[in-house]
């Protein structure tokens, strides 16, 4: 049980252009999911929380236009670059809670901005 | 006081030897502790959770041990195998989905 899922697992864009990461709760209905950026041997950098069908909240530093983040239904949330640039480039990993049970976290999807 | 310091930075270990990472916290309002174990490109995986009512847990090879007094809790992973070389993770945060702070992770190496 608890799994979660990302699509795609790696994505190749050319500056300027918006993408989308996909992330679904495959066998539970998550109540909040989270948006996570990791860079390489680092750790996990929160960027937004969201609940099923209100806004997201965004970690301090983190642009909300840019990032565009929608939770549309209990066991899916999307997470949009938009207008992505280099900098963008990064292992972007959703994860998923039910409440009492913990985050599982997705497979993580490789974004690289050429 | 949101932060979780971690350490090692990174640990080698025989391969049937005990890996000891440890975990510090500084908010008193935490009460949920998990452990993730991540492969390179890969999503972390919850490994064990303890909650502050209890000062050990034990699944496997794997065991948390919490000293709720110090702030400290520390991941054991018994008969160590080139398997579990992996980065490790310890979190804090309240229970209830609610956000999660990490550590800064270590990277465990099992020799064989």
């Amino acid at each position: 049980g608890a799994v979660v899922s990302q699509h795609p697992s790696r994505v190749i864009c050319k500056s300027g252009t918006s993408v989308k990461i996909e992330c679904r709760s495959l066998d539970f209905q998550a109540t909040t999911m989270f948006w996570y950026r990791q860079f390489p041997k680092k750790s996990l950098m929160l960027m937004a929380t969201s609940n099923e069908g209100s806004k997201a909240t965004y970690e301090q530093g983190v642009e909300k236009d840019k990032f565009l983040i929608n939770h549309a239904s209990l066991t899916l949330s999307t997470l949009t670059v938009t207008s992505a640039h280099p900098e963008d480039s990064s292992f972007y990993i959703c994860s998923a809670s039910a409440g009492l049970a913990g985050q599982y976290f997705g497979p993580g999807t490789r974004l690289t901005v050429l | 006081q949101q932060q979780v310091k971690q350490s090692p930075q990174s640990l080698i270990v025989q391969k049937g030897g005990i890996s000891i990472i440890n975990c510090a916290y500084e908010n008193t309002a935490f009460d949920y502790f998990p452990w993730y174990q991540q492969f390179p490109g890969k999503g972390p995986a919850l490994l064990i959770a303890i909650r502050p009512d209890v000062s050990e847990k034990k699944e496997g090879r794997f065991t948390i041990s919490f000293n709720k007094s110090a702030k400290q809790f520390s991941l054991h992973i018994m008969d160590s195998q080139p398997g579990d070389s992996a980065t490790y993770f310890c979190a804090a945060g309240l229970e209830y989905g609610n956000k999660l702070v990490f550590g800064a992770g270590t990277i465990l190496r099992v020799k064989s």
